[in-house]
């Protein structure tokens, strides 16, 4: 079965900084898709950023960009210039072939003006 | 277009009562999935839905059940309450499993419910 680890509950980060997020899965399968998702107060889950998992090169969305590194079955999430807004619940999740999602533990980031 | 749309947003229900969330899914999509959010513990997956078949469940006890209807609008019901089934209750609908995979999941804003 497939899971999906974020070992860090909670972090925080001075506003214009740079910080990242850790997320481990667990897979047999070769063919997957990984997402960053972030929550806010308000509930709305949003999409971050995705990463196909046949594709070497990170994915990158303007500010946040991602380390996946395939082998080690690590993705993490780097946010630049972390802005206020960025403040939120961050879930990582993996999808297989089958369309089943799984998702992290989350962390809460915490930005520090 | 109208994104993924839940309700109630609060219910409030006493112990060994049921409770029943509704989910309306994008235009277009045919899978629907239920997660449990509660306090410190992430995303709980509960159920998946497609095409109107239940395609998986998650590790949760048989009194958490749903259906989905031809509309692909879905139900989520909770027989006999428990104070620990308190949680926000999330659902998320994504594009055809079999035409289009590996599409991301669009989230509702949740139904926030309390067991008294």
């Amino acid at each position: 079965a497939q899971t999906v680890t974020q070992s860090q509950p909670e972090m925080s980060v001075q506003e214009a900084e740079t910080v990242t997020l850790s997320c481990t899965y667990d897979t047999s399968e070769s063919d997957y898709y990984l997402f960053w998702y972030k929550q806010p107060p308000s509930r709305q889950m949003i999409l971050v950023i995705r990463q196909e998992a046949y594709k070497q090169q990170n994915a990158t969305e303007n500010r946040f960009s991602v380390n996946f590194q395939k082998a080690a079955k690590s993705f993490s999430l780097k946010i630049s210039d972390s802005q206020l807004g960025d403040a939120a619940m961050y879930f990582c999740a993996y999808q297989n072939t089958g369309n089943q999602f799984y998702f992290g533990t989350g962390t809460s980031l915490t930005v520090i003006p | 277009e109208a994104g993924v749309t839940q309700s109630p947003t609060h219910l409030i229900k006493t112990r060994g009562q049921q409770a029943t969330l509704r989910c309306s899914p994008i235009s277009g999509h045919t899978s629907v999935y239920w997660y449990q959010q509660a306090l410190g513990l992430g995303l709980q997956f509960l159920l998946w839905y497609d095409e109107g078949e239940e395609r998986n469940r998650g590790n949760f006890p048989p009194r958490f059940s749903g259906r989905q209807f031809p509309n692909y609008s879905s139900e989520l019901n909770v027989n006999a309450l428990e104070l620990e089934d308190s949680a926000l209750y999330l659902c998320a609908s994504s594009s055809d499993t079999y035409r289009v995979w590996n599409t991301e999941a669009f989230f509702g804003q949740g139904t926030r419910l309390t067991v008294v």
